[in-house]
């Protein structure tokens, strides 16, 4: 069952500009990660935050994760044209599988 | 690097016909996932495998079946294709013991007529 909700849907920005992203979950977690989808291929793992974390970074990007809210937000900052793409944020309880989101479609315009 | 391999990018099948969808990794993963994607509903999915010959029903997987007779290859089985299974389908690994990061392959776009 879908477990995480993005949010917004889709998503228009300029390059440069800062993308803002938030996923929302159900259930308690274990860890909360994000993946990248790039048109019509796989998915490729972005970041990983454990339950017990509030804030990661990696590159351009920043997880935030707040487990009161059951929410997280990814954001990307300075971004380029080759970070469209679709992102979907993907969590786990007590077991192996992942539980996706629909995603969030970023358009960066040049 | 992880590589997960599927065997077709695009298919195109007619309703009734029985559809092999095959998965390989190369990094000796125990856990074996299908997805299929449709437009928002995100990932669903369908099938995994945690063991050689070991199943277990994901969220949908009716109307489909699997097959984990080595540990690299993880097959999907459409017994009688139907034109609801028209869909993006993923395979995915990853490490029993490890995070749960899953590496995907590059998709199999079915259609069925």
């Amino acid at each position: 069952s879908q477990q995480g909700e993005e949010d917004p849907q889709a998503l228009s920005i300029q390059e440069g500009e800062n993308a803002t992203m938030n996923c929302s979950y159900k259930t308690s977690i274990n860890n909360l990660q994000w993946y990248r989808q790039n048109s019509g291929r796989g998915l490729v793992h972005l970041i990983l935050i454990r339950s017990n974390e509030r804030e990661k970074h990696s590159g351009r990007l920043r997880v935030t994760l707040d487990t009161s809210k059951k929410s997280s937000s990814l954001l990307i900052t300075a971004s380029r044209a080759a970070d469209t793409a679709s992102y979907f944020c993907a969590t786990d309880a007590n077991d192996y599988k992942l539980s996706f989101g629909a995603g969030t479609t970023v358009t960066v315009r040049a | 690097d992880v590589k997960v391999t599927q065997s077709s990018r695009y298919l195109v099948k007619r309703t009734g016909e029985k559809v092999f969808l095959e998965c390989v990794q190369d990094m000796d993963h125990e856990n074996m996932f299908w997805y299929r994607q449709d437009p928002g509903l995100g990932l669903r999915l369908i099938y995994f495998s945690y063991d050689v010959k070991m199943k277990e029903k994901g969220d949908i997987p009716e109307g489909y079946s699997v097959s984990r007779e080595k540990k690299e290859r993880f097959s999907l089985i459409l017994e009688s294709a139907s034109t609801n299974q028209t869909s993006m389908y993923l395979c995915a690994s990853s490490l029993l013991a490890a995070n749960n990061e899953q590496f995907f392959g590059p998709g199999t776009r079915l259609t069925v007529l």
